[in-house]
């Protein structure tokens, strides 16, 4: 059945170190969100695309963030350097505008830990 | 003011009883509405989608919506321990963006 993927499912790094996480949308989906989840901010909007193409990151931080899709089957989320406050899980969720209320199908996030 | 508000929980109800998790927005100009249901250590998923004033039922679920109130609950009739999780609302604000609350943690106990 159709869903997002995301890899990887956990990732333990040392701070400074580079860490990318990728997102396979639901076939057909034209729409993708990077979301980051913790206990005290609850679910946070970073960035998304559409038709692959950038529309807000504006709840990224530039200086260490970056959202691409190089190509409709693949969104990546990389921050570098890594720091331990970047901690959460993130999650990636595809949607399309044909439908009526842009509802949004998320993946099973990736739990990542900095150290 | 937090554009979309929950309350955290714990709600706790007994097997079988109606729980009623509420939310409101402040974004007068919100188009449509979602509930996402995460249970611990797991994504959310999405149970139910409301755009226009009044109910929508969708087997136990009954989503309700208040526009002018800017208010939006979700009902849970015969509920189950499997119920128990925590709930999200969410509220897109345009171009297919979605704000969520917090959520609100349910508890059914047997």
């Amino acid at each position: 059945d159709a869903r997002v993927t995301q890899t990887p499912r956990h990732k333990v790094t040392e701070m400074g170190q580079e860490v990318t996480m990728r997102c396979q949308p639901i076939l057909g989906h034209n729409t993708v969100f990077w979301y980051r989840q913790t206990m005290m901010q609850g679910l946070e909007l970073l960035a998304y695309f559409r038709n692959r193409a950038p529309l807000d990151d504006s709840g990224m931080p530039k200086d260490r963030f970056s959202a691409e899709m190089p190509d409709a089957t693949l969104a990546t989320l990389k921050i570098q350097p890594s720091e331990p406050r970047d901690s959460a899980v993130y999650f990636c969720a595809s949607g399309s505008p044909v439908v009526a209320a842009y509802e949004q199908y998320f993946g099973p996030g990736t739990r990542l830990t900095v150290t | 003011q937090k554009e979309v508000e929950q309350n955290s929980g714990p709600l706790s109800v007994p097997e079988g009883a109606i729980a009623s998790l509420n939310c409101t927005y402040s974004d007068r100009g919100s188009q449509s509405f979602f509930w996402y249901r995460q249970y611990s250590g797991k994504s959310p998923e999405l149970i139910m989608f409301i755009y226009s004033n009044g109910d929508k039922e969708d087997g136990r679920f009954t989503a309700q919506l208040n526009k002018a109130s800017q208010y939006v609950s979700l009902l849970i009739r015969d509920s189950q321990p499997s119920d128990s999780a925590t709930y999200l609302c969410a509220v897109n604000t345009g171009f297919q963006k979605l704000v969520f609350g917090t959520g609100t943690r349910l508890l059914v106990s047997p």
